[in-house]
């Protein structure tokens, strides 16, 4: 099992550049998260699936939209990057007991 | 929006030693988690504590739930070198059985060898 997968790795954009970063679970998990992590602070909520074809905002959704049209996979969009979306990025699936991680991607807005 | 105070930020300790670290929050969670991250990784669960005063343990690590279900505390007994990361604690809201996590700032722990 690969678990938690996430591309790309790495994406430098110019503001106003739009762009779509893949997550892709095989555990069958129900659930999944994307998350944002700054420096020096935790991870935080950006929007979330409780299942295939349904998404639900986190505590900071604005700039971000998701989709969720395969139960393996969980689409985070941005329309119009800016600098303030210059973060790594996290996505997790869960079924029960904690969360699983993916790598990250490291998304620079110039 | 809701915040975890997470205590240290950081920790600079010789091998050997024994590490605390908690976590509070000014709301009720009814699960706390604790996970480590390593530099270019994401996060790793390491406990789940699913009840108030819930003691849990995972090898040299033992977490347990707050009482008042607002605090969590994490401690690692005689730290190797491998224990080097930052901890996160997170306090989960179960919605739809989804977990939505709110996360500590971070326990950045350093070891002397």
């Amino acid at each position: 099992n690969a678990g938690v997968t996430q591309t790309p790795k790495f994406r430098v954009l110019k503001t106003g550049q739009s762009m779509t970063l893949l997550c892709a679970q095989d555990m069958n998990h129900e659930y999944m998260y994307w998350y944002r992590q700054d420096p020096g602070m935790g991870l935080r909520l950006i929007h979330y699936s409780v299942g295939e074809g349904t998404t639900a905002k986190g505590e900071v959704p604005d700039g971000y939209n998701v989709s969720r049209l395969k139960k393996q996979n969980f689409l985070l969009g941005l329309e119009s990057a800016a600098p303030s979306q210059t973060s790594v990025y996290f996505c997790a699936s869960s079924w029960g007991t904690g969360q699983y991680f993916g790598p990250g991607t490291r998304l620079t807005v110039t | 929006g809701q915040q975890l105070n997470q205590s240290p930020q950081s920790m600079f300790i010789q091998e050997g030693e024994d590490v605390s670290m908690n976590c509070t929050s000014s709301s009720i969670f009814n699960t706390w988690l604790w996970y480590k991250q390593e530099p270019g990784e994401g996060p790793v669960l390491l406990i789940a504590l699913y009840k108030a005063g819930e003691l849990t343990s995972n090898g040299r690590l033992t977490a347990q739930f707050g009482i008042t279900r607002k605090d969590s505390f994490l401690n690692i007994s005689a730290s190797i070198p491998s224990d080097v990361g930052i901890y996160f604690c997170a306090g989960a809201h179960i919605i739809q059985g989804a977990q939505k996590l709110v996360f500590g700032q971070g326990t950045r722990l350093t070891i002397n060898p």
